[in-house]
C-alpha cells in the first residue's frame, strides 16, 4: 500500500517550453503533497508544499510564478515549470500524505528534468 | 533554521553490520525517519521512530535514538549488496504541516 507515481519518468525539453510533472497516490488519498527538488549527490530541498483545494505554500526563495503547482483532486497534484531554462535541470521528486492526519511521507520514483 | 547532518560516505564488507549517524539541531522533533534512495530513483521509507522511544527494531535494522545528544543511528545488521544506496535521515518538527528536514545523506557502499 501508499504507492505513489510520477509521470513522467524523465524530460527533456527546450528552453522557454513549459513541462508539467504529475503526482498521484495510487491506493490511497492524499490531502497534503510535497515537491522537492534534488541537485546530483545532494539531499532533498523542499520546494512547496501542495494543499487539496488551496494554494500551495512554496518555501522562501522558490518561484511561485515560476513553478506552478494544482492540486486538484485528493490523488493528483501537479507541477508546471514554467519558461523552463537549463538551471531547472534537477530531478524533481513528490510525496504523499495519507488524509486523516497520517504523518509519514510516501514518496514517488521522481522525474528527471533535462532543459536543453 | 533546523539542521541535519549525516556523514557523506560509507564503506563495509558484506555480511558486516553498517551503522549510519545523524545529528540534528531541532529539540522539538517529534518523529525521525530514515529512506534509502537508489540511484535515478525515489526514496522508499525504511523505519521510523517517535521521539519518546531510545530504540526501535524491525529485522535487520535498529534504529537508536539519543533525544539528549540530538542524535539518530541506523544500524543495518548482516549488510548485503543490495543495501548499497544513500540513506537520508529526516526529522520532523512541531511545526504544522508535516514538513520533513533531510539530512545531507549517506551513500553506503557495500564491497564483496
Amino acid at each position: 500500500g501508499a504507492v505513489v507515481s510520477q509521470h513522467p519518468s524523465r524530460v527533456i525539453c527546450k528552453s522557454g517550453t513549459s513541462v508539467k510533472i504529475e503526482c498521484r497516490s495510487l491506493d490511497f488519498q492524499a490531502t497534503t503533497m510535497f515537491w522537492y527538488r534534488q541537485f546530483p549527490k545532494k539531499s532533498l530541498m523542499l520546494m512547496a508544499t501542495s494543499n487539496e483545494g488551496s494554494k500551495a505554500t512554496y518555501e522562501q526563495g522558490v518561484e511561485k510564478d515560476k513553478f506552478l503547482i494544482n492540486h486538484a483532486s485528493l490523488t493528483l497534484s501537479t507541477l508546471t515549470v514554467t519558461s523552463a531554462h537549463p538551471e531547472d535541470s534537477s530531478f524533481y521528486i513528490c510525496s504523499a500524505v495519507l488524509a486523516g492526519g497520517g504523518e509519514t511521507q510516501y514518496f514517488g520514483p521522481g522525474t528527471r528534468l533535462l532543459v536543453l | 533554521g533546523e539542521d541535519v547532518e549525516q556523514s557523506l560516505f560509507l564503506s563495509v564488507r558484506e555480511g558486516d553490520s553498517s551503522v549510519i549517524n545523524c545529528t540534528y539541531t531541532d529539540s522539538s522533533s517529534t518523529y525521525l525517519y530514515w529512506y534509502k534512495q537508489e540511484p535515478g530513483a525515489g526514496l522508499q521509507l525504511l523505519t521510523y521512530i517517535f521521539s519518546n522511544m531510545d530504540m526501535k527494531q524491525d529485522q535487520r535494522l535498529t534504529v537508536l535514538l539519543n533525544k539528549k545528544d540530538k542524535h539518530l543511528s541506523l544500524r543495518i545488521a548482516d549488510t548485503q549488496t543490495g543495501d548499497s544506496a544513500i540513506y537520508f535521515c529526516a526529522e520532523k518538527g512541531t511545526g504544522g504541516g508535516n514538513k520533513l528536514t533531510f539530512g545531507t545523506g549517506t551513500q553506503l557502499k557495500v564491497e564483496l
